[in-house]
């Protein structure tokens, strides 16, 4: 059973960085075919996929156009974990943000899409 | 960008009736050379992550009670409650994995009548 259990504050002040942590139980950071993303979800904009990170022999990228210039998203493998960081945030960054699992090259009949995600972290960017 | 739009918005249905919704995303996402529709379905209760119900346009997760279906190709699809339970009171949500950036239609929020 793979289980995802986010870190981080809940606070942030504007122009500074929200940083969140994933940690991972029950699959590998590293597997060659899962990737690893972070959701957020607010009022005015909804669920918003912002992005992952994913391992095929060397480690992939791929980030929503809208946050591109803010946010890396990266591994560590030493403690199984992915971590997003989104820099020069402003209150409109303020949402409930969730880390996801899911398997894109899976074809046949099996689901490919998000299928374990973290509880969840309420990020207020608030001075 | 894909955009997913879902309507309705909202709706509210008798419990053991049927209560229908509907995505339709601003290009195909059908890819042709599998036949598949890269879909999926999700329902989020207060306070919870976003659940997994369909997947493929109409493959049902494992665990995922019958009366939930999926049915649709290309561009429109509609997701099925066929008898609402008390449970299902939630909001529903399409998501295209077709490319990236994936996306999520705005959300439909079921209640009972």
């Amino acid at each position: 059973q793979v289980q995802l259990q986010q870190s981080g504050p809940g606070l942030v002040k504007p122009s500074q960085t929200l940083s969140l942590t994933c940690a991972i139980s029950g699959d590998s950071v590293s597997s060659n075919s899962a990737a690893w993303n972070w959701i957020r979800q607010s009022p005015s904009r909804g669920l918003e996929w912002l992005g992952r990170t994913y391992y095929r022999s060397k480690w992939y990228n791929d980030y929503t156009p809208s946050v591109k210039s803010r946010i890396t998203i990266y591994p560590d493998t030493s403690k199984n974990q992915f971590s997003l960081q989104l820099n020069s945030v402003t209150p409109e960054d303020t949402a409930v943000y969730y880390c996801a699992r899911d398997l894109p090259n899976r074809g046949g009949s099996e689901n490919p899409t998000f299928d374990y995600w973290g509880q969840g972290t309420l990020v207020t960017v608030s001075s | 960008d894909i955009v997913m739009t879902q309507s309705p918005d909202s709706l509210a249905v008798s419990l053991g009736e049927r209560a229908t919704i509907n995505c339709k995303s601003s290009q195909s996402v059908l890819y042709s050379s599998n036949n598949k529709n890269y879909l999926a379905w999700y329902q989020q209760r207060p306070g919870q992550p976003p659940k997994l119900l369909i997947y493929w346009a109409s493959a049902r997760e494992s665990g995922v009670p019958d009366r939930f279906s999926g049915s649709g190709s290309g561009t429109d699809f509609t997701l099925t409650i066929s008898s609402l339970q008390a449970e299902d009171v939630a909001v529903y949500y399409c998501l295209q994995y077709y490319g990236t950036p994936r996306t999520f239609g705005q959300g439909t929020k079921v209640e009972i009548k």
